[in-house]
């Protein structure tokens, strides 16, 4: 089964960007698909969105059109959720989640998640 | 974006007693393909969200068989046939139907 190990915490300024990497091992980075979702101090659960790497691609929540990019490099099985413009809302846990295949097309649900990336957004 | 609401918010238990959490969805979480894109995840103290029931009734893999996952369309219930020590968290239900998925708010599982 696949594992996954997120970067470590960051502390960034309101205005600036961050970018959160995830880093899989274990299993065929392309048999998957990589969520991810933030948790603010207190709350619930956000999915921002998704990547493909088979295809290159990713979707995303439009709450974070624009302000979010998700990528997945290949060559070092690495996913990556890189936020911008962050302001003190930002503050929060952020995971990276993995779902399989069966083979014919990916699982919606996420099976595998990492430890979680703490980002706080502070001046 | 699809609103998925659970009740209670609080869940007191005591060991060895049974628990119920529901969820309830703003639209039906019925495909045209038979499945019903609703799961159930546990969130343990200090830890990552763990997947528990996918597609409404599926257990995961390594789940207990004291965890069960019933409804459809638009109500949803997990149940837990015997609370266990190690159950104590906060259980989120999540629509996976259309993107954004969306989750609950969560229920806190606690001993009594």
């Amino acid at each position: 089964q696949v594992q996954l190990v997120q970067s470590g915490a960051e502390v960034k300024m309101p205005g600036s960007s961050v970018k959160v990497s995830c880093k899989a091992s274990g299993g065929t980075f392309t048999n998957y698909t990589f969520s991810w979702v933030r948790q603010s101090p207190g709350q619930g659960l956000e999915w921002m969105g998704r990547s493909i790497p088979l295809l290159g691609t990713a979707n995303y929540a439009e709450k974070f059109y624009g302000r979010v990019t998700i990528t997945a490099d290949k060559s070092t099985s690495t996913a990556y959720m890189e936020l911008r413009s962050l302001t003190s809302e930002d503050t929060a846990v952020y995971f990276c989640a993995s779902s399989g295949n069966n083979g014919g097309s990916y699982y919606h649900y996420m099976d595998v998640w990492g430890k979680g990336t703490t980002v706080t957004v502070s001046s | 974006d699809i609103v998925m609401t659970q009740s209670p918010l609080s869940l007191p238990v005591t060991p060895g007693e049974p628990a119920s959490i529901s969820c309830r969805s703003s639209e039906s979480l019925q495909h045209r393909n038979g499945n019903k894109y609703l799961d159930w995840y546990l969130q343990k103290p200090g830890q990552s969200p763990q997947l528990l029931i996918y597609l409404g009734s599926n257990r995961a893999s390594g789940v207990p068989d004291r965890f069960s996952g019933s409804g459809s369309g638009t109500d949803f219930t997990l149940k837990i046939s015997r609370v266990e020590a190690d159950d104590v968290g906060v259980y989120f239900c999540m629509q996976a139907l259309l993107t954004p998925y969306t989750f609950g708010q969560g229920t806190k599982l606690e001993f009594k």
